[in-house]
């Protein structure tokens, strides 16, 4: 079956680090590029950043550059988000995309994986 | 990098045509590259890709959902509106800016 599945999510106090993973199945992983994309509750889409075939090129929204990375195993069909420095406005439900065509048509998502920054 | 400019709701009859807009800036949505999708999400679902590139419908998505495009904004028109249509939508396009991606504000459709 053609899938993204993320997992990692969960509580964190502000300042904490999490890292997100989102597993690929189905389709060829190392040829498309990947982005995150969150959405805080009750809110709307926010692109994250993403991540070209061979994880040699990465680009993030200005909010989290410095704080969060993005990378990938394409032997594992694996892509992460590493999140240092949370704020209680990183919490959202993060999602994995893949970019079809590389020109952010994201054409198959994960179900998402809930972050909660608080006290 | 700021969101892209959606109305909050949109609402019509079963049957009737609706069309969002989405606008932005010539650095986004009016700039070089005409890389600009529309999404559904329902309530609790992640969301779908209707459109691609501006007007190009990847398969398996009725032909009911179309997409367009005027200097900064583009729309998306739902023809022939039905119940399951009942969602959220949201543009994205391609911004110079970082690169990087811009999500719209998001559009609530509501079928009378």
């Amino acid at each position: 079956e053609v899938q993204l599945v993320e997992s990692g999510g969960g509580l964190v106090q502000p300042g904490g680090s999490l890292r997100l993973s989102c597993a690929a199945s189905g389709f060829t992983f190392s040829s498309y590029w990947i982005s995150w994309v969150r959405q805080a509750p009750g809110k709307g889409l926010e692109w994250v950043g993403n991540v070209n075939q061979d994880g040699g090129t990465t680009h993030h929204v200005d909010s989290i550059k410095g704080r969060f990375t993005i990378s990938r195993d394409n032997p594992q069909n694996s892509l992460f988000l590493q999140m240092n420095s949370l704020r209680p406005e990183d919490t959202a439900v993060y999602y994995c995309a893949r970019d079809r065509y590389g020109r952010g048509s994201h054409d198959l998502w994960g179900q998402g994986t809930l972050v909660t920054v608080s006290s | 990098q700021s969101a892209l400019t959606q109305p909050a709701s949109v609402s019509g009859s079963p049957g009737q045509s609706i069309t969002i807009s989405c606008t932005g800036s010539s650095s986004d949505v009016g700039g070089y590259y005409e890389f600009v999708s529309w999404y559904q999400q329902h309530p609790g679902k992640a969301p779908r890709l209707l459109i691609y590139d501006v007007s190009n419908r990847p398969s398996g998505v009725s032909n009911r959902f179309s997409g367009s495009k005027s200097g900064n904004t583009a729309s998306l028109t739902i023809s022939g509106l039905q119940a399951e249509d009942e969602a959220d939508y949201y543009c994205s396009s391609y911004s110079s800016y970082g690169p990087s991606y811009v999500f719209g504000t998001g559009t609530e459709v509501t079928v009378l």
